[in-house]
């Protein structure tokens, strides 16, 4: 079964460092989205993009993340400058046109120092 | 703006116990998702909800969900130990390819 797949699975970072978070997607999926989890918190949604734009993005979506899709396959998410706030559990999702279930990646750790 | 509220929001019980976790939320939404998630891993999808009066059942969890009432239960039967998870039920906005919003999670302790 396909499956989402999501790199690097762990990523630590100095504060005020830039990452990008990369997830690639299941083949024929058209929507893809980018969650968060703070440890031992709930799943909070950041962005979902389709079409190669952004479809809605929360409130913690401020402008040092971005997303985008450069090579037509992977999804990347961007944080430009960490904070140590931005510690969490990054989930990738995708979902097929005309589905309503939400295939989630393993996640990448992100530790901000 | 759409809030999902679960509990209880942690549970502890025994071997062969049965047990119901609630989920309420706050505005009209089409599916109703419940995931299960293990320490340091990702979300593992249980059941898809998709209209009023709709129960799904696989081995010891049963979900079902009242459109009306805006409730879904997850029901456990007689829990064994490997059912101890973080349990989430999340919901979507109308649209199908909106974001789903999470809540609080349960986390289910079984004790042998």
């Amino acid at each position: 079964e396909p499956e989402v797949t999501q790199t690097p699975s762990h990523q630590v970072t100095q504060m005020g460092q830039e990452v990008i978070l990369r997830c690639v997607p299941i083949s024929n999926h058209l929507y893809f989205y980018w969650y968060r989890q703070i440890l031992g918190q709930k799943v909070e949604f950041l962005v979902s993009f389709y079409n190669n734009e952004i479809s809605e993005k929360s409130e913690i979506f401020d402008d040092q993340f971005s997303v985008e899709r450069p090579d037509g396959s992977n999804f990347t998410l961007k944080i430009r400058s960490t904070k140590l706030e931005d510690s969490a559990m990054y989930f990738c999702a995708n979902l097929l046109a005309g589905s309503y279930e939400q295939y989630f990646g393993p996640g990448t750790r992100l530790t901000v120092t | 703006e759409l809030k999902v509220e679960q509990n209880p929001l942690f549970l502890s019980m025994q071997e062969g116990k049965n047990y119901t976790i609630y989920c309420n939320y706050s505005t009209t939404s089409d599916r109703l998702y419940w995931y299960r998630q293990d320490p340091g891993k990702s979300l593992e999808s249980l059941f898809v909800l998709l209209s009023n009066g709709a129960v799904k059942q696989e081995g010891r969890l049963m979900a079902s969900l009242d459109t009306k009432a805006r409730l879904s239960t997850l029901h456990i039967t007689a829990a064994v130990h490997d059912l101890s998870a973080t349990y989430f039920c999340a919901v979507d906005n109308y649209g199908g390819r909106d974001k789903i919003i999470f809540g609080k999670g349960t986390r289910l302790h079984i004790l042998p």
